[in-house]
C-alpha cells in the first residue's frame, strides 16, 4: 500500500529536549515536505526537499532542521524546542518533474501532535 | 506573495443538501494548480479534488465540483447530496509549478458541518 509515515504521532516533552520526528514514504518520490498547522493559520511549509541530499528553507524553518539521506526517509529534527512549535505536524510526498504546468498529487502522512511544555 | 483566502469560518448544512465553499486566491504566475483538501476528525489530510488553472473546464469528482473563475481568482467547491461523512474542515489550496519548490499555500480552512 502507498503510503506516506509519520513516527510519532503523539509526543509530549519539556522545553530544551532534543527531538526527531521520523517520515518514510514507499513510493519513491523524489519531493518531500514538512507542513506545520496551527488553528486559524492554515497549513505552512517548514522545509522541503526536492531529492537526496538536496533540502531547502521553506516558509517558516526557524527551529528546525532537516535530512535527507535516503531516498525514502526525511527527518524533522527540532534541536531545541520551544512552546511556540506545539503544533500539528504533516510530512508530505510527491513525484514531481519540475516543470511549469505539470504536477503531482501529495501525500500526506497521518500528523504528529507535537505538544511542548 | 501568494495568499489564499477562505471567507468563511464555518458553515452547516443539513444531510442531502447542496452547499459552496468559497476561497479566493492571489498569485502573478500563470502555471498553476488548485486543490480542495479535507481534513477529518482522524486529522488526515485528504484530497478532494483537483484543478489545473490552463483547463477552462470544470473539475468533478462524484459528488463534489468546483467552479473555478480564473480571471476572479476564484475557486468554490460545491457539495451535492451531502452526507454525515463530509463533516470535515475543509482546506483550498495551490502550488505554483516550474520553481522545483512545489509548496501548497493553504487558506485558514472552512469548518463544515452536516447536520442529520
Amino acid at each position: 500500500e502507498a503510503q506516506v509515515t509519520q513516527n510519532p504521532r503523539y509526543l509530549i516533552t519539556v522545553t530544551g529536549k532534543k527531538l526527531t520526528v521520523t517520515c518514510s514514504q514507499n513510493m519513491n518520490h523524489e519531493y518531500m515536505s514538512w507542513y506545520r498547522q496551527d488553528p486559524g493559520l492554515g497549513l505552512r511549509q517548514i522545509y522541503y526537499s526536492m531529492n537526496v541530499e538536496v533540502t531547502d528553507k521553506g516558509d517558516v524553518p526557524e527551529g528546525y532542521k532537516v535530512s535527507r539521506k535516503e531516498k525514502r526517509n526525511f527527518p524533522l529534527i527540532l534541536e531545541s524546542p520551544s512552546p511556540n512549535q506545539t503544533s500539528l505536524y504533516f510530512c508530505a510526498s510527491s513525484q514531481t518533474s519540475g516543470r511549469a504546468g505539470s504536477t503531482d498529487t501529495q501525500y500526506f502522512g497521518p500528523g504528529t501532535r507535537l505538544t511542548v511544555l | 506573495a501568494q495568499t489564499v483566502t477562505q471567507s468563511q469560518p464555518e458553515m452547516s448544512v443539513q444531510e442531502a443538501e447542496t452547499v459552496t465553499l468559497s476561497c479566493t486566491y492571489d498569485t502573478s504566475e500563470n502555471n498553476y494548480y488548485l486543490f480542495w483538501y479535507k481534513q477529518p476528525p482522524s486529522r488526515q489530510m485528504i484530497l478532494v479534488i483537483r484543478q489545473e488553472a490552463y483547463k477552462q473546464q470544470n473539475a468533478t469528482e462524484n459528488r463534489f465540483s468546483v467552479n473555478f473563475q480564473k480571471a476572479a481568482k476564484s475557486f468554490s467547491l460545491k457539495i451535492s447530496d451531502s452526507q454525515l461523512g463530509d463533516t470535515a474542515m475543509y482546506f483550498c489550496a495551490f502550488i505554483i509549478t516550474g520553481f522545483g519548490n512545489e509548496k501548497l499555500t493553504f487558506g485558514t480552512g472552512t469548518r463544515l458541518t452536516i447536520i442529520p
